[in-house]
Protein backbone atom coordinates (compact mmCIF):
# COMPACT_ATOMS: atom_id res chain seq x y z
CA UNK A 1 0.00 0.00 0.00
CA UNK A 2 1.12 3.34 -0.50
CA UNK A 3 2.89 5.31 2.15
CA UNK A 4 3.42 9.37 2.93
CA UNK A 5 6.14 10.25 0.87
CA UNK A 6 8.74 12.37 1.85
CA UNK A 7 11.40 14.17 0.27
CA UNK A 8 14.82 15.01 0.40
CA UNK A 9 15.32 12.38 3.26
CA UNK A 10 18.23 14.48 3.93
CA UNK A 11 19.04 18.13 3.26
CA UNK A 12 22.10 20.09 4.68
CA UNK A 13 21.76 23.89 4.93
CA UNK A 14 24.13 26.34 5.71
CA UNK A 15 23.10 29.39 8.19
CA UNK A 16 20.60 31.59 6.22
CA UNK A 17 19.80 29.56 3.27
CA UNK A 18 16.74 28.38 2.64
CA UNK A 19 14.88 24.83 2.39
CA UNK A 20 11.71 23.35 1.07
CA UNK A 21 10.90 19.80 2.23
CA UNK A 22 8.13 18.06 0.31
CA UNK A 23 5.49 15.66 1.21
CA UNK A 24 3.12 13.68 -0.88
CA UNK A 25 0.44 12.06 1.20
CA UNK A 26 -1.52 8.77 0.65
CA UNK A 27 -4.05 9.11 -1.87
CA UNK A 28 -7.73 10.17 -1.38
CA UNK A 29 -6.22 11.37 1.62
CA UNK A 30 -7.56 14.99 2.44
CA UNK A 31 -5.24 16.23 5.65
CA UNK A 32 -1.79 16.93 5.44
CA UNK A 33 0.15 17.16 9.05
CA UNK A 34 3.54 19.07 9.29
CA UNK A 35 5.31 17.79 12.70
CA UNK A 36 9.53 19.35 13.71
CA UNK A 37 11.59 16.49 16.13
CA UNK A 38 14.66 17.83 17.28
CA UNK A 39 17.17 15.88 18.91
CA UNK A 40 15.72 13.67 21.92
CA UNK A 41 12.44 16.05 21.72
CA UNK A 42 8.87 15.12 21.10
CA UNK A 43 7.50 16.05 17.82
CA UNK A 44 5.85 19.49 17.85
CA UNK A 45 2.72 20.50 16.09
CA UNK A 46 3.95 22.90 13.15
CA UNK A 47 0.90 23.54 10.58
CA UNK A 48 -2.11 20.99 9.12
CA UNK A 49 -4.01 21.86 6.00
CA UNK A 50 -7.65 20.74 5.38
CA UNK A 51 -8.46 20.55 1.55
CA UNK A 52 -5.64 22.37 0.34
CA UNK A 53 -6.76 25.15 3.35
CA UNK A 54 -5.00 25.77 5.96
CA UNK A 55 -6.67 24.46 9.03
CA UNK A 56 -4.75 24.99 12.10
CA UNK A 57 -1.00 26.28 12.97
CA UNK A 58 0.89 25.17 15.70
CA UNK A 59 4.75 26.68 16.94
CA UNK A 60 5.69 27.29 13.26
CA UNK A 61 8.44 30.09 13.10
CA UNK A 62 7.23 33.47 11.07
CA UNK A 63 10.34 32.20 8.83
CA UNK A 64 8.78 29.38 7.74
CA UNK A 65 5.58 29.00 5.06
CA UNK A 66 3.69 25.97 4.11
CA UNK A 67 1.19 25.45 1.69
CA UNK A 68 -0.69 22.41 -0.17
CA UNK A 69 -1.29 22.34 -3.58
CA UNK A 70 -3.98 20.99 -6.29
CA UNK A 71 -2.49 17.71 -6.44
CA UNK A 72 -2.96 17.43 -2.37
CA UNK A 73 1.08 17.18 -2.08
CA UNK A 74 2.64 19.85 0.52
CA UNK A 75 5.44 21.86 0.87
CA UNK A 76 7.35 23.72 3.81
CA UNK A 77 9.64 26.93 2.67
CA UNK A 78 12.27 27.72 5.49
CA UNK A 79 14.04 30.12 4.96
CA UNK A 80 17.11 32.39 7.09
CA UNK A 81 17.75 29.07 8.37
CA UNK A 82 19.08 28.83 11.82
CA UNK A 83 21.03 26.14 14.01
CA UNK A 84 18.16 25.33 15.64
CA UNK A 85 16.38 24.43 13.25
CA UNK A 86 17.69 21.62 12.80
CA UNK A 87 15.55 18.96 13.22
CA UNK A 88 13.65 15.73 11.25
CA UNK A 89 10.54 17.16 10.12
CA UNK A 90 7.58 14.69 9.75
CA UNK A 91 4.64 15.13 7.37
CA UNK A 92 1.77 12.85 8.33
CA UNK A 93 -1.75 12.64 6.38
CA UNK A 94 -4.93 11.55 7.96
CA UNK A 95 -8.96 10.79 6.09
CA UNK A 96 -11.22 13.27 7.84
CA UNK A 97 -14.06 13.25 6.08
CA UNK A 98 -16.77 10.57 6.70
CA UNK A 99 -16.93 7.47 9.43
CA UNK A 100 -13.07 7.48 9.62
CA UNK A 101 -11.64 7.84 12.86
CA UNK A 102 -8.47 10.27 11.54
CA UNK A 103 -5.64 8.12 12.22
CA UNK A 104 -2.10 9.38 10.90
CA UNK A 105 -0.09 7.80 8.85
CA UNK A 106 3.33 9.62 9.01
CA UNK A 107 6.16 9.24 6.53
CA UNK A 108 9.65 8.52 7.23
CA UNK A 109 10.77 11.91 7.92
CA UNK A 110 13.06 14.63 6.14
CA UNK A 111 16.85 15.47 8.44
CA UNK A 112 17.59 18.70 8.11
CA UNK A 113 21.32 19.82 9.00
CA UNK A 114 22.04 23.23 9.30
CA UNK A 115 25.92 24.47 9.57
CA UNK B 1 -8.83 23.41 25.78
CA UNK B 2 -8.37 19.46 25.00
CA UNK B 3 -4.86 18.15 26.64
CA UNK B 4 -3.33 14.85 27.01
CA UNK B 5 -0.99 14.17 30.29
CA UNK B 6 1.29 10.75 30.27
CA UNK B 7 3.10 9.51 32.74
CA UNK B 8 6.97 10.63 32.18
CA UNK B 9 9.52 8.32 31.48
CA UNK B 10 11.73 6.79 30.77
CA UNK B 11 10.74 3.28 31.47
CA UNK B 12 12.99 0.68 32.19
CA UNK B 13 11.77 -3.12 32.46
CA UNK B 14 13.20 -6.37 32.03
CA UNK B 15 12.37 -8.75 29.53
CA UNK B 16 8.73 -10.21 30.01
CA UNK B 17 7.64 -7.82 32.95
CA UNK B 18 4.35 -5.84 32.76
CA UNK B 19 4.03 -2.59 31.34
CA UNK B 20 1.49 0.19 31.98
CA UNK B 21 2.23 3.79 30.53
CA UNK B 22 -0.93 6.02 31.91
CA UNK B 23 -2.51 8.29 29.60
CA UNK B 24 -5.25 10.38 30.54
CA UNK B 25 -6.94 13.57 28.63
CA UNK B 26 -9.21 16.41 29.18
CA UNK B 27 -11.40 17.13 25.80
CA UNK B 28 -15.00 18.12 25.11
CA UNK B 29 -17.19 16.02 23.13
CA UNK B 30 -16.25 12.73 22.35
CA UNK B 31 -12.74 12.87 21.31
CA UNK B 32 -11.32 9.47 19.42
CA UNK B 33 -8.03 8.10 21.28
CA UNK B 34 -5.16 6.46 20.08
CA UNK B 35 -1.60 5.37 20.79
CA UNK B 36 1.52 6.18 18.34
CA UNK B 37 4.62 4.04 18.61
CA UNK B 38 8.01 5.57 17.71
CA UNK B 39 10.89 3.33 17.31
CA UNK B 40 14.77 4.33 16.81
CA UNK B 41 15.05 6.50 13.74
CA UNK B 42 11.58 5.94 12.15
CA UNK B 43 8.51 7.91 11.92
CA UNK B 44 5.28 7.71 14.38
CA UNK B 45 3.04 4.83 13.61
CA UNK B 46 0.02 3.75 14.97
CA UNK B 47 -0.15 1.17 17.53
CA UNK B 48 -3.68 0.98 18.58
CA UNK B 49 -6.78 3.21 18.46
CA UNK B 50 -10.36 3.60 20.47
CA UNK B 51 -13.09 5.55 18.89
CA UNK B 52 -15.51 5.49 21.49
CA UNK B 53 -16.65 4.90 25.23
CA UNK B 54 -15.39 1.50 26.76
CA UNK B 55 -14.30 0.67 23.11
CA UNK B 56 -10.81 -1.53 23.30
CA UNK B 57 -7.77 -1.12 21.03
CA UNK B 58 -4.88 -4.01 20.57
CA UNK B 59 -2.46 -4.71 18.79
CA UNK B 60 1.25 -6.60 18.82
CA UNK B 61 0.22 -7.63 22.73
CA UNK B 62 -0.69 -4.33 23.53
CA UNK B 63 -4.40 -2.66 24.96
CA UNK B 64 -5.66 -0.15 25.96
CA UNK B 65 -9.38 0.76 26.91
CA UNK B 66 -11.35 4.47 26.74
CA UNK B 67 -12.18 4.59 29.73
CA UNK B 68 -14.90 8.15 29.79
CA UNK B 69 -15.85 7.85 32.84
CA UNK B 70 -11.90 8.26 34.27
CA UNK B 71 -10.56 10.03 31.11
CA UNK B 72 -8.34 7.93 30.54
CA UNK B 73 -6.34 5.53 28.18
CA UNK B 74 -4.06 3.48 29.65
CA UNK B 75 -1.27 1.12 27.76
CA UNK B 76 -0.72 -2.12 29.02
CA UNK B 77 1.46 -5.56 28.07
CA UNK B 78 1.37 -8.84 29.55
CA UNK B 79 4.59 -9.29 28.76
CA UNK B 80 7.57 -7.11 26.83
CA UNK B 81 10.13 -7.86 24.77
CA UNK B 82 13.45 -5.79 23.87
CA UNK B 83 12.08 -4.87 20.70
CA UNK B 84 9.09 -3.05 22.32
CA UNK B 85 12.25 -0.56 23.10
CA UNK B 86 10.71 2.51 21.48
CA UNK B 87 8.75 6.08 22.48
CA UNK B 88 4.94 5.90 23.12
CA UNK B 89 2.69 8.59 22.52
CA UNK B 90 -0.72 8.81 23.40
CA UNK B 91 -3.11 11.41 20.89
CA UNK B 92 -6.54 12.41 20.75
CA UNK B 93 -8.36 14.11 18.15
CA UNK B 94 -11.96 15.91 19.09
CA UNK B 95 -14.60 14.96 16.34
CA UNK B 96 -15.18 17.77 13.97
CA UNK B 97 -11.60 19.34 13.79
CA UNK B 98 -8.55 18.33 12.25
CA UNK B 99 -6.14 19.23 15.21
CA UNK B 100 -4.30 16.33 17.34
CA UNK B 101 -3.22 16.76 20.46
CA UNK B 102 -0.39 14.46 21.37
CA UNK B 103 1.49 13.64 24.86
CA UNK B 104 4.69 14.10 25.56
CA UNK B 105 5.87 10.87 24.71
CA UNK B 106 7.20 8.02 27.11
CA UNK B 107 10.46 6.49 26.29
CA UNK B 108 10.43 2.60 27.18
CA UNK B 109 13.72 0.63 27.60
CA UNK B 110 13.37 -3.22 28.13
CA UNK B 111 16.15 -4.73 29.15
CA UNK B 112 17.03 -8.47 28.00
Amino acid sequence: AAGVIQSPRHLIKEKRETATLKCYPIPRHDTVYWYQQGPGQDPQFLISFYEKMQSDKGSIPDRFSAQQFSDYHSELNMSSLELGDSALYFCASSLMTGANTGELFFGEGSRLTVL
Amino acid sequence: GNSVTQMEGPVTLSEEAFLTINCTYTATGYPSLFWYVQYPGEGLQLLLKATKADDKGSNKGFEATYRKETTSFHLEKGSVQVSDSAVYFCALISSGTYKYIFGTGTRLKVLA
